[in-house]
């Protein structure tokens, strides 16, 4: 059974603080997603990577896919407020046609 | 609008009252799936369909029922409701599910249900 952890589970930080979220796994993914979801909402997708060692940078939010394809960080400079939510990373294998989902980082930014 | 729409966004319901959740999307994807989300285990997908008539478990399928007679709608069916059963429930969809940026689910905004 595949799985994603991410880590912390929670998280919570003053305002202008950096902080890194993790998702782990033993699984090689063809591709991993993050998403932030707001209370309330459902999720929304920040950023997919698909190569071993690929950075994306989104505004303030800078993403990571290890070079094995089987984890990934979420880096956040000088959280804001508006950063608040539940932040989520989704792996997807080649094998099957589900992505596996970690248990989900909540982040809360302090004013 | 691109969409994923889900009704009702709330139902409280008792044991054994057969209900359905329904959900539509306007991006003509192909893949649509339901999960299910309670505090601590993150979104655990219940269902999904790889196309019109074609649907498969997913992880948390007990207690539940889908259809896919039309591209746009994925009812969630539940026939007979426990309250193991109360939870936040989404609706997805995306264009297909192969690695890789095609994959990106859209979400409806969610169900909150409560079985008495």
């Amino acid at each position: 059974t595949q799985l994603l952890e991410q880590s912390p589970q929670f998280l919570s930080i003053q305002e202008g603080e950096n902080l890194t979220v993790y998702c782990n796994s033993s699984s090689v993914f063809s591709s991993l997603q993050w998403y932030r979801q707001e209370p309330g909402e459902g999720p929304v997708l920040l950023v997919t990577v698909v190569t071993g060692g690929e950075v994306k940078k989104l505004k303030r939010l800078t993403f990571q896919f290890g070079d094995a394809r089987k984890d990934s960080s979420l880096h956040i400079t000088a959280a804001q407020p508006g950063d608040t939510g539940l932040y989520l990373c989704a792996g997807a294998a080649d094998s099957n046609y589900q992505l596996i989902w970690g248990a989900g980082t909540k982040l809360i930014i302090k004013p | 609008e691109a969409q994923v729409t889900q009704n009702p966004r709330y139902l409280i319901t008792v044991t054994g009252k057969k209900l359905t959740v329904t959900c539509s999307q306007n991006m003509n994807h192909e893949y649509m799936s339901w999960y299910r989300q309670d505090p601590g285990l993150g979104l655990r997908q219940i269902y999904y369909s790889m196309n019109v008539e074609v649907t498969d478990k997913g992880d948390v399928p007990e207690g539940y029922k889908v259809s896919r007679k039309e591209k746009r709608n994925f009812p969630l069916i539940l026939e007979s409701p426990s309250p193991n059963q109360t939870s936040l429930y989404f609706c997805a969809s995306s264009l297909d599910l192969g690695g890789g940026i095609y994959n990106e689910q859209f979400f409806g905004p969610g169900t909150r249900l409560t079985v008495l």
